[in-house]
């Protein structure tokens, strides 16, 4: 098993909707990222949250640290949200991340 | 543009060559890492640098692979006698210390082809 699970692997909407990826995870942690990968490799940090809720722009990431899950949610979802969101820990103790399988979203105009 | 830059961007080998990426960091991020990502997975760590130490090293880095980061700026990840299960993404990344930010930053990565 994983040590970074996510859900769904992949995700198609409507341009508009209202889109919340999963991620749990198994082990203590630091951190908790959220990334996103456009095709072509680039991978770019969105949020990195210890606990509570961050907001930026039409995106918000929560995590509960008690029960070891964190959400992304995309706020009126638009097609250049298409890409790979990918969640990461920074494992307690250690400096590495370790990743998550990505879950491919797609909007639709 | 003063982000994480990957050289080279693509790199077509034959099996049983070598190989070599280099990645420069953010000035002054002292925390230089490489990972490993192929089609449809998430990145895999490879390792990790303080400055010019190599603090931790992932098992999936065979005595074929070797990492440096002689001055603590840019670092190498030298592959030796490549074979096709070594096709695959090759990512740097980078991060400041403790107390400043300590978001991460990637490169765009330097994708590997053994043929």
């Amino acid at each position: 098993k994983n040590e970074v699970e996510q859900s769904p692997q992949n995700l198609t909407a409507q341009e508009g909707e209202f889109i919340t990826i999963n991620c749990s995870y198994s082990v203590g942690i630091s951190a908790l990222h959220w990334l996103q990968q456009h095709p072509g490799g680039g991978i770019v940090s969105l949020f990195m949250l210890s606990s509570g809720k961050k907001k930026h722009g039409r995106l918000i990431a929560t995590i509960n640290i008690q029960e070891k899950h964190s959400s992304l949610h995309i706020t009126a979802s638009h097609p250049r949200d298409s890409a790979v969101y990918i969640c990461a820990v920074t494992i307690q103790g250690a400096q590495k991340l370790v990743f998550g399988q990505g879950t491919r979203l797609t909007i639709n105009p | 543009d003063t982000g994480v830059s990957q050289d080279p961007r693509h790199k077509i080998t034959k099996r049983g060559q070598n190989v070599t990426f280099r990645c420069d960091p953010i000035s002054e991020h002292n925390r230089l890492y490489w990972y490993r990502q192929t089609l449809g997975q998430g990145p895999e760590f490879l390792t990790y640098f303080q400055n010019e130490a190599q603090l931790e090293k992932s098992r999936l880095l065979s005595d074929r692979f070797s990492a440096e980061r002689p001055k603590g700026s840019f670092s190498t990840l030298e592959i030796q006698r490549t074979e096709q299960g070594d096709s695959a993404m090759y990512l740097c990344a980078s991060r400041p210390d403790r107390g400043s930010g300590n978001t991460i930053y990637f490169g765009e990565g330097s994708w590997l082809t053994v043929v």
